[in-house]
């Protein structure tokens, strides 16, 4: 199975700060990688998938890059309803995998 | 608007049976494939079942093969999730979700059911 390391897993930043988020993968996946977005008592939500490309409805401070092993989302701007965990899914192969979450809250 | 409503979780005795269920709108049901997926307490999230535009074809990990049964009625548009002899691992949020028109990723969720399993 595909490891997914995701870090930091804690997150404080103040309104208007750039904020990034890592996915390591312990094997290439290509660019098969999503983020996703899930707020407390939420679904979770889909923000960009195969690593760079954002969901149809998600604002553009949200911004995905990377390819093979390693992964990041970024946040240009946070918003205050930017606050949720945040996590990644491999979808290399089966059986998929995700990361641990990484929870973002304001500073 | 794609909405997916889980339904059937709460507190079992290890060694029993639970059927989760999930209640989909807002989309052709019968075109895409359908999973399962859990996080439990404090945990990563984890795959527990996909199943086929038909049904004919389910796939599990190692970690549930054999105890649950994943299936689906499309005139209903409902998923199901059968789990037999639980174990108090199985102690988890419960997530129905719907995959990418590819088969590849979870692009819909719903909020979860929570499924305790405890004597």
């Amino acid at each position: 199975d595909i490891q997914m390391t995701q870090s930091p897993s804690f997150l404080s930043a103040s309104v208007g700060d750039r904020v990034t988020i890592n996915c390591k993968a312990s094997q290439n996946i290509n660019r098969y990688l999503n983020w996703y977005q899930q707020k407390l008592g939420e679904a979770p939500k889909l923000l960009i998938y195969n690593a760079n490309s954002l969901q149809t409805g998600i604002p553009s401070r949200f911004s995905g890059s990377g390819s093979g092993t390693d992964f990041t989302l970024t946040i240009s701007s946070l918003q205050p309803e930017d606050v949720a965990t945040y996590f990644c899914l491999q979808h290399n192969s089966w059986p998929r995998t995700f990361g641990g979450g990484t929870k973002l809250e304001l500073k | 608007e794609v909405q997916l409503v889980e339904s059937g979780g709460g507190l079992v005795q290890p060694g029993r049976s639970l059927k989760l269920s999930c209640a989909a709108s807002g989309f052709t049901f019968s075109n895409y494939y359908m999973a399962w997926v859990r996080q439990a307490p404090k945990k990563g999230l984890e795959w527990v079942a996909t199943i086929s535009t038909s049904g004919s074809r389910t796939y599990y990990p190692d970690s549930v093969k054999g105890r649950f049964t994943i299936s689906r009625d499309n005139a209903k548009s409902s998923l199901y999730l059968q789990m037999n002899s639980l174990k108090s691992e199985d102690t988890a949020t419960y997530y129905c979700a719907r995959l990418d028109d590819y088969g590849r990723y979870f692009d819909y969720w719903g909020q979860g059911v929570m499924v305790t399993v405890s004597s």
